[in-house]
C-alpha cells in the first residue's frame, strides 16, 4: 500500500483565486512528481523535484509552481486560477529509478 | 529520453492472453522499461519492470529482446477487470507517461 497522499480530493473555485494542492508522502522517497491529465487524454509531466530545494519543470508548460522544502512534502500552487487549469492533477513519488507510486489526486474544476 | 510507441487501442475477450508491444528505439543503456495500468479516475498503478530478457511476477510477464529496442507485456487471461489503459515507460529518469494503450476485454 503507497503511503502517498492529496488533498484536497476535489475542488471547485472561482476565477482568479490563488490555490494551493497539497502532496505528501510517508516513504522517504527523494523523487516526487507532478501529472496533470484530462479525462480520457494521457499524463502529461508539469513539475519534477529530486530531492529538497530541487524543481524543475516537465515537459508541458503549466503555470503552476512548485516547492520542495521538506523531502515528504510537494505542494503546488496557482496563483491565479483560471477554467483553461480544470483538470485532474496527480502526485507521484519514487526511489531512485524504481517503480512510481502515485496518489489518489485533485479533481480541480475552475469556474 | 526514450520515445515510446504503443498500439491505441486493443480488444480482448475474458480469458485470452494479451500481449502489448511497446517500441523505444533510442532507450539508454542504463534505463529499465516499466509498465503501468491506469482506470478512470485513478493514477497509474506499477505492473512490472524489466532490464532484458524476461520478467515475471503474479500480474504479467514482460519480455525483453537482447536489443531491447522493444518490450512486450503479456497478460495472462484477461477478466474484465483488466479493462484499463496501459503504458510503457523506457525511462528511469524523468519519468514521461505517452499515450497509452486501450486495452478493452469484453465478456
Amino acid at each position: 500500500e503507497a503511503d502517498i497522499y492529496q488533498t484536497p480530493r476535489y475542488l471547485v473555485i472561482g476565477t482568479g483565486k490563488k490555490i494551493t494542492l497539497e502532496c505528501s508522502q510517508t516513504m522517504g522517497h527523494d523523487k516526487m512528481y507532478w501529472y496533470q491529465q484530462d479525462p480520457g487524454m494521457e499524463l502529461h509531466l508539469i513539475h519534477y523535484s529530486y530531492g529538497v530545494n530541487s524543481t524543475e519543470k516537465g515537459d508541458l508548460s503549466s503555470e503552476s509552481t512548485v516547492s520542495r522544502i521538506r523531502t515528504e512534502h510537494f505542494p503546488l500552487t496557482l496563483e491565479s486560477a483560471r477554467p483553461s487549469h480544470t483538470s485532474q492533477y496527480l502526485c507521484a513519488s519514487s526511489e531512485s529509478s524504481r517503480e512510481q507510486f502515485f496518489g489518489p489526486g485533485t479533481r480541480l474544476t475552475v469556474l | 529520453l526514450a520515445k515510446t510507441t504503443q498500439p491505441i487501442s486493443m480488444d480482448s475477450y475474458e480469458g485470452q492472453e494479451v500481449n502489448i508491444t511497446c517500441s523505444h528505439n533510442n532507450i539508454a543503456t542504463n534505463d529499465y522499461i516499466t509498465w503501468y495500468q491506469q482506470f478512470p479516475s485513478q493514477g497509474p498503478r506499477f505492473i512490472i519492470q524489466g532490464y532484458k530478457t524476461k520478467v515475471t511476477n503474479e500480474v504479467a510477464s514482460l519480455f525483453i529482446p537482447a536489443d531491447r529496442k522493444s518490450s512486450t507485456l503479456s497478460l495472462p487471461r484477461v477478466s474484465l477487470s483488466d479493462t484499463a489503459v496501459y503504458y510503457c515507460l523506457g525511462n528511469t529518469d524523468k519519468l514521461i507517461f505517452g499515450t497509452g494503450t486501450r486495452l478493452q476485454v469484453f465478456p
